[in-house]
């Protein structure tokens, strides 16, 4: 069975940092893109980075770039995401969402998200 | 980029009724588009991609279609367990795009 699991989340202060990491289990985690997605208290859904399976190339939302990094560990099957110049607009749960494959856009799998709250 | 817009924002059905919402990309985008439930308190789930393709283990009363810019989620006969709110998502290439929801409630 597919697994996700976010950890990470927390309370940090505007212009902090924060990194998320997401341990995947039940599948070959080499062969998948993977993806971060947001939600925002109250609100819908925001896509903010994906990486491809592989080598990993890496896309961002404009809301993100230059501030995010996602990267994977492939030896440990575990996402991550570093976070930087956190905002208050940033506050959100973060959830790591599995692709049907290497470069896939389509996302089949969800973990139960990890929260982010940036205040000060 | 392309938008995703869907509507209604909202609707109020009563147990049993079809309902329809519609999803719409601001540039074709073929089938590339699925469907997202996400019920109260609960993580999104994937319903259908491909635009008409159900997931494994979705009740058959649930249906989509559509190609290019406009699609459409129809569920045939609404039962309590399907109040949720419904995002669609462009996946042709990124930003992988989501809409902003329709909220399905009954009366």
């Amino acid at each position: 069975e597919v697994h996700l699991a976010e950890s990470g989340g927390g309370l940090v202060q505007p212009g902090g940092s924060l990194r998320l990491s997401c341990a995947a289990s039940g599948f070959t985690f080499l062969t998948h893109s993977m993806t971060w997605v947001r939600q925002a208290p109250g609100k819908g859904l925001e896509w903010v980075s994906s990486i491809s399976g592989g080598s990993g190339h890496p896309y961002y939302a404009d809301s993100v770039k230059g501030r995010f990094t996602v990267s994977r560990d492939n030896s440990k099957s575990t996402l991550y995401l570093q976070m930087n110049s956190l905002r208050v607009e940033d506050t959100a749960r973060y959830y790591c969402v599995k692709a049907t494959g290497i470069g896939s856009g389509l996302h089949d799998t969800w973990g139960q998200g990890t929260l982010v709250a940036v205040s000060s | 980029d392309i938008q995703m817009t869907q509507s209604p924002s909202s609707l109020s059905a009563s147990v049993g009724d079809r309902v329809n919402m519609t999803c719409r990309a601001s540039q074709g985008i073929s089938t590339h588009l699925a469907w997202y439930q996400q019920k109260p308190g609960k993580v999104p789930e994937l319903l259908i991609y491909d635009a008409s393709t159900l997931q494994s283990g979705v009740p058959s009363r649930f249906s989509g279609s559509g190609s290019g810019a406009d699609f459409t989620l129809t569920i045939s006969s609404l039962q309590p367990e399907d109040v949720a709110t419904y995002y669609c998502q462009k996946y042709d290439s990124v930003p992988f795009t989501f809409g902003p929801g329709t909220k399905v409630d009954t009366k």
